[in-house]
């Protein structure tokens, strides 16, 4: 079985770009959630999907951040515009529906804003 | 809010040795807790988890007892190999309004040396 994939694995983007980064949860899992993930702030929770409705919108992350689930197969976030604090990995992670239920994660992209 | 606390940022061991690594939680509620580990370039991977008072949790030689009373949740090995260094993330997961996510600790680099 098809494990999370993440695209890309790396991205570089100036300074107020918007990116897009991608992610496909494994096959049946209807739970998705996105971190970022940094020295200092460590895994931080961006955005939680039950089934594709939007249930956690990461509070302090709202303005320029915002996570869809397209279908239950796919699921994008996009920052606009990017600033050098944005400068992280960002992970994807699936589970089953249920609580409890441990989280498959992808291999993460590595942003970096300039 | 619920926080989850590893004491060491960074433990350094030779082959063989014990590990423990210190994790305490703080939830308003009866979490679940979990151990996640994670290897250079890849996502955290589950470990095990544990639900209730007195369950231990335990894989690849790992263990860990949940314990109420001192809201604690330590993970220990009897000898370490050097394939085990690694990140490790003690996080604790809860369910609230329908909603279901993990609160991670600041994670523990394990070195390992031959």
């Amino acid at each position: 079985d098809a494990g999370v994939t993440q695209t890309p694995r790396h991205e570089v983007a100036e300074k107020g770009q918007t990116i897009i980064l991608k992610c496909e949860p494994v096959s049946g899992h209807n739970d998705l959630f996105w971190y970022r993930q940094t020295k200092i702030q460590g895994l931080e929770l961006l955005s939680y999907f039950r089934s594709k409705s939007l249930m956690e919108d990461g509070g302090a992350f709202k303005d320029r951040f915002k996570a869809e689930m397209l279908n239950s197969s796919f699921s994008t976030l996009k920052i606009q515009p990017t600033e050098p604090k944005d400068s992280a990995v960002y992970l994807c992670a699936s589970s089953l529906l249920g609580n409890y239920a441990e989280q498959f994660f992808g291999p993460g992209t590595r942003l970096t804003v300039l | 809010g619920d926080s989850v606390t590893q004491t060491e940022g960074q433990v350094a061991l030779s082959e063989e040795d014990f590990l423990t690594i210190h994790c305490n939680y703080s939830a308003s509620g009866y979490p679940a807790l979990f151990w996640y580990v994670q290897y250079p370039g890849e996502g955290p991977q589950f470990l095990f988890r544990a639900s209730r008072d007195k369950e231990k949790g335990s894989s690849r030689g790992f263990e860990a007892t949940y314990d109420k009373g001192t809201t604690s949740f330590h993970l220990r090995k009897a000898s370490v190999q050097e394939s085990d260094s690694a990140v490790y993330y003690c996080a604790l997961g809860e369910a609230s309004s329908g909603s279901w996510q993990l609160i991670f600790g600041s994670g523990t680099q394990l070195t390992v040396m031959p």
